[in-house]
């Protein structure tokens, strides 16, 4: 079982390019989510999905779009990349049980990734 | 702004002695989830508590949903060095987006042989 697969492990940037950090999920979960993590923030929510066509804003959305064409995939893009977006990105996926608000979200290996 | 607070960052114990980490919304949360993460890993859920006074163990772990669902913590009892890790609580806000996680900042565990 793949779970969920990001891709690539590690990045390194030169400050101004763009790129697109994937992910894809193999369990048919309606939610995905992209995080950042840093040192001493916590995982904050950049970007989530509630099923396929649809995405909405997390908590730090500026600099980052989001598409869900496919139920699998969701690819975080980072138009013009600046050194304040080094991080480490992790995309979640979940579903939602029926009597419950959510489920456990499972999450990636990571990305991460360095802006010069 | 961060909906969760957890409390401590960090938290340095001896091998046998117990940890406790907190976690606390301003809002009431329909459940809470918590999640354990190895240094270089990813978060790993542990459990879900959904109930108000709600109380689950995992072995050395209780964890606690308060009466208000507006805290929760987590007690490991009798830590082992393979406790080491952060320890994050998440949770949604009552009405907000399906799917829609906040997670508290962490508590960094650190425990000595």
């Amino acid at each position: 079982n793949a779970g969920v697969t990001q891709t690539p492990k590690f990045q390194v940037l030169k400050t101004g390019q763009s790129m697109t950090l994937q992910c894809a999920q193999d369990m048919n979960h309606e939610y995905m989510s992209w995080y950042r993590q840093d040192p001493g923030m916590g995982l904050r929510l950049i970007h989530y999905s509630v099923g396929a066509g649809i995405t909405d804003q997390g908590e730090v959305p500026n600099g980052y779009n989001v598409s869900r064409s496919t139920t699998e995939d969701f690819p975080l893009r980072l138009l013009s990349a600046a050194p304040s977006q080094t991080s480490v990105y992790f995309c979640a996926s979940s579903y939602a049980d029926r009597g419950l608000l959510n489920t456990e979200a499972f999450f990636g290996q990571g990305t991460r990734l360095t802006v010069v | 702004g961060q909906q969760v607070m957890q409390i401590p960052q960090y938290q340095h114990v001896q091998e046998g002695e117990d940890f406790t980490t907190y976690c606390n919304s301003s809002t009431t949360l329909s459940n809470i989830q918590w999640y354990k993460q190895r240094p270089g890993g990813h978060p790993v859920f542990l459990i879900q508590l959904v109930k108000s006074g709600e109380v689950k163990k995992q072995k050395r772990l209780t964890f606690q949903f308060g009466e208000a669902k507006k805290n929760s913590s987590l007690h490991i009892t009798a830590t082992q060095t393979t406790d080491v890790g952060t320890y994050f609580c998440a949770g949604p806000r009552r009405g907000s987006t399906l799917g829609r996680l906040y997670f508290g900042r962490g508590t960094q565990l650190t425990v000595w042989p």
